[in-house]
């Protein structure tokens, strides 16, 4: 079965730095995009950046630039999503996603994880 | 890069056809082939259901359609069920998009409810 899981919820302080993983299992992991959403619970969706786990060809929105890192461990199927210094707004639900196409440009997003509830509070 | 327009709730009968349209510029929805649209059931992930305007991927049934016309992306849900109720975002890659930057949107998303 093709899927995605996803670390479990967390609770970080503002400031604190945070990794949180998405894990792929049942398809060649390396050839096909990874792509991250932010929703803030009650509201929408947002497209923060995806990766390519085979290169390491990595895309932000501009919004999301500079405020975290996408990266991936090909050896053990994982990419990650990460913050140096949380802020109180980025309390929110985090998704990984798949790639519709194998090894085509970025498109449409098959495959998604349980998504990752972060709480950032003081 | 601003969240592409949906209107906030649709709602039908069982049975009936209803329509979400998902309006934006010539430099997303209107210069694109890669709009999809997802649905979102409360406290779980979205699921796609079209992508590239019209296409189904498998095992998504044949009731979702999706269409474009000029700068507005539509998706039509026939034979309405009770498990249609859900949220449903349209997404699309915007003129922004270079090798360095992620230009996709997704909509404001709309809440469809099945009287």
């Amino acid at each position: 079965e093709v899927q995605l899981v996803q670390s479990g919820a967390e609770v970080k302080k503002p400031g604190e730095s945070l990794k949180i993983s998405c894990k792929g299992s049942g398809y060649n992991f390396a050839n096909f995009w990874i792509g991250w959403v932010r929703q803030v619970p009650e509201k929408g969706l947002e497209w923060m950046g995806v990766l390519y786990p085979g290169d390491f060809d990595t895309r932000y929105r501009p919004a999301f630039q500079g405020q975290v890192t996408l990266s991936a461990d090909k050896s053990i199927n994982t990419a990650y999503l990460h913050w140096s210094s949380l802020k109180a707004s980025d309390t929110a639900i985090y998704y990984c996603a798949r790639s519709l196409e194998e090894a085509e440009d970025v498109d449409a997003f098959d495959i998604w994880g349980q998504g990752t509830m972060v709480t950032v509070s003081s | 890069q601003s969240a592409l327009t949906q209107s906030a709730s649709v709602s039908g009968s069982p049975g009936q056809s209803i329509t979400i349209s998902c309006t934006g510029t010539s430099s997303d929805v209107g210069g694109s082939n890669l709009v999809s649209w997802y649905q979102q059931h409360p406290g779980k992930a979205p699921k796609l259901l079209i992508y590239e305007v019209d296409y189904r991927p498998s095992g998504v049934s044949n009731r979702f359609s999706g269409s474009k016309s000029g700068n507005t992306a539509s998706l039509t849900i026939s034979g309405l069920q009770a498990e249609d109720e859900a949220v449903y975002y349209c997404s699309s890659s915007t003129a922004t998009s270079t090798t360095n930057t992620l230009g996709y949107v997704f909509g404001t998303g709309t809440k469809v409810t099945v009287l």
